[in-house]
């Protein structure tokens, strides 16, 4: 268990809809990470916050939005779902602002399919 | 930009035999971390290597960085089924943050 905490697990939605996906770093860390893992795939990161500020963005579609919120849990929200966001979401926490050196510690993910 | 690629996309071995994968950037890292996803799991911090020409093992798996700090290598000795998963190599980018290797998905034959 990485201490990292993400829900739901699983997300069902159809084309069109909007959903937010929650994460909680582990205790004491102030950045947050969000990659996409589709099917076989890499991961693609998409967006860092530390502390509450946007630290770095990656391949984040204008679609998706994310924000760390004062506790430090973040919320990705996915907007305009397409068929091609069906994929697996990870949080990633560290306990420093991103200097290339963190150890990331990964959450268990949420597993978003667009019908 | 920069871009760090992993080599191969899935090796099949049986148990018991080796397995090596293979990370290169297309510039020089300061540092190179290694993450495990076991199926249906989410990826785990292995090592971090940081100087020229360093080898680290641990236990059955030996990772080295090259001594221009572009590649990198994880060898994993006498596979067992517990080793099946997914390798992904990370370096930093010019901004710090990490670019991922696509992985290698080492599969143990039955």
């Amino acid at each position: 268990d990485s201490g990292v905490t993400q829900t739901p697990k699983h997300l069902i939605t159809a084309t069109g809809q909007r959903v937010t996906l929650r994460c909680s770093p582990r205790s004491g860390d102030l950045s947050v990470y969000w990659y996409q893992q589709s099917l076989d795939q890499g991961l693609q990161f998409l967006i860092q916050y530390y502390n509450g500020e946007e630290r770095a963005k990656g391949n984040i579609l204008e679609r998706f939005s994310a924000q760390q919120f004062p506790d430090l849990h973040s919320e990705l929200n996915l907007s305009s779902l397409e068929l091609g966001d069906s994929a697996l979401y990870f949080c990633a926490s560290s306990d420093s602002p991103g200097q290339g050196t963190d150890t990331q510690y990964f959450g268990p993910g949420t597993r978003l399919t667009v019908l | 930009g920069q871009q760090v690629m992993q080599i191969p996309q899935y090796q099949h071995v049986q148990e018991g035999e080796d397995f090596t994968t293979y990370c290169n950037s297309s510039t020089t890292l300061s540092n190179i971390q290694w993450y495990k996803q076991r199926p249906g799991g989410h990826p785990v911090f292995l090592i971090q290597l940081v100087k020229s020409g360093e080898v680290k093992k641990q236990k059955r798996l030996t990772f080295q960085f090259g001594e221009a700090k572009k590649n990198s290598s994880l060898h994993i000795t006498a596979t067992q089924t517990t080793d099946v998963g997914t390798y992904f190599c990370a370096g930093p980018e010019s901004n710090y943050q990490l670019i991922w290797g696509a992985g290698t998905k080492l599969i143990i034959k039955p």
